[in-house]
């Protein structure tokens, strides 16, 4: 079992404020990471996948960028609307085996 | 909807009842996989199928655990003899066979009393 930690484990923010979370991974063996949104009683949605050093990924308001070197990744959250409030999984894929390894989420919560 | 779908979306039942869970994955994606989400943890995989052929089994999957997907279309997960440990959310993701972004399905809600 690979160890992928993510930080805050909770994170408050008023809507407007941008806000950013890191995830942390085994910098050896290097396939994939990738990000989910997770909202309460829906499916995880795939937001991105990341597979080489120095990748910066964009979708609307969210970015991500992706350091393989030193096994981090940050993802961004710029101007946080009530509706950007989910859980944010990373998952780190290590040889392309199809098992993904998750780390325990960052529950944000957009006050509006 | 063409995403993924699972059902039941939640499952209630006793300790030692048998239960089981289907998979209905996106159409032309030939990946299909298991996972458990436990209170506080983030998912972890169980199993994963190409077409119909099961190519990899976590150590979590107990013998208890069976998982099938008899024509390489849905899948269908059974935990026979239930405990109290195996309440969970249960989720099935799938994948195209050239990309790597697994797409999820809502889960299952598992709780044994």
């Amino acid at each position: 079992i690979l160890n992928v930690e993510q930080s805050p484990q909770s994170l408050h923010v008023q809507e407007g404020d941008s806000t950013n979370f890191t995830c942390s991974f085994p910098s050896s063996n290097f396939y994939a990471l990738h990000w989910y949104r997770w909202e309460t009683a829906k499916s995880p949605e795939a937001l991105f996948v990341m597979t080489l050093n120095g990748d910066e990924k964009k979708k609307g308001r969210i970015s991500a960028t992706l350091n393989t070197k030193e096994g981090y990744s940050y993802l961004y959250i710029k101007g946080s609307q009530p509706e950007d409030s989910a859980t944010y999984l990373c998952a780190f894929d290590q040889t392309g085996a199809n098992n993904l390894f998750f780390g325990t989420g960052t529950r944000l919560t957009v006050i509006p | 909807d063409t995403g993924v779908s699972q059902n039941p979306r939640h499952k209630i039942t006793k300790r030692g009842q048998n239960v089981t869970f289907r998979c209905d994955p996106i159409s032309e994606h030939n990946r299909l996989y298991w996972y458990r989400q436990t209170l506080g943890q983030g998912p972890e995989f169980l199993t994963y199928f190409q077409n119909e052929a099961q190519l990899e089994k976590s150590r979590l999957l107990s013998d208890r655990f069976s998982a099938e997907r008899p024509k390489g279309s849905f899948s269908t997960l059974e935990i026979q003899r239930t405990e109290q440990g195996d309440s969970a959310m249960y989720l099935c993701a799938s994948s195209h066979p050239t990309l790597d972004t697994q797409y999820f399905g809502p889960g299952t809600r598992l709780t044994v009393l």
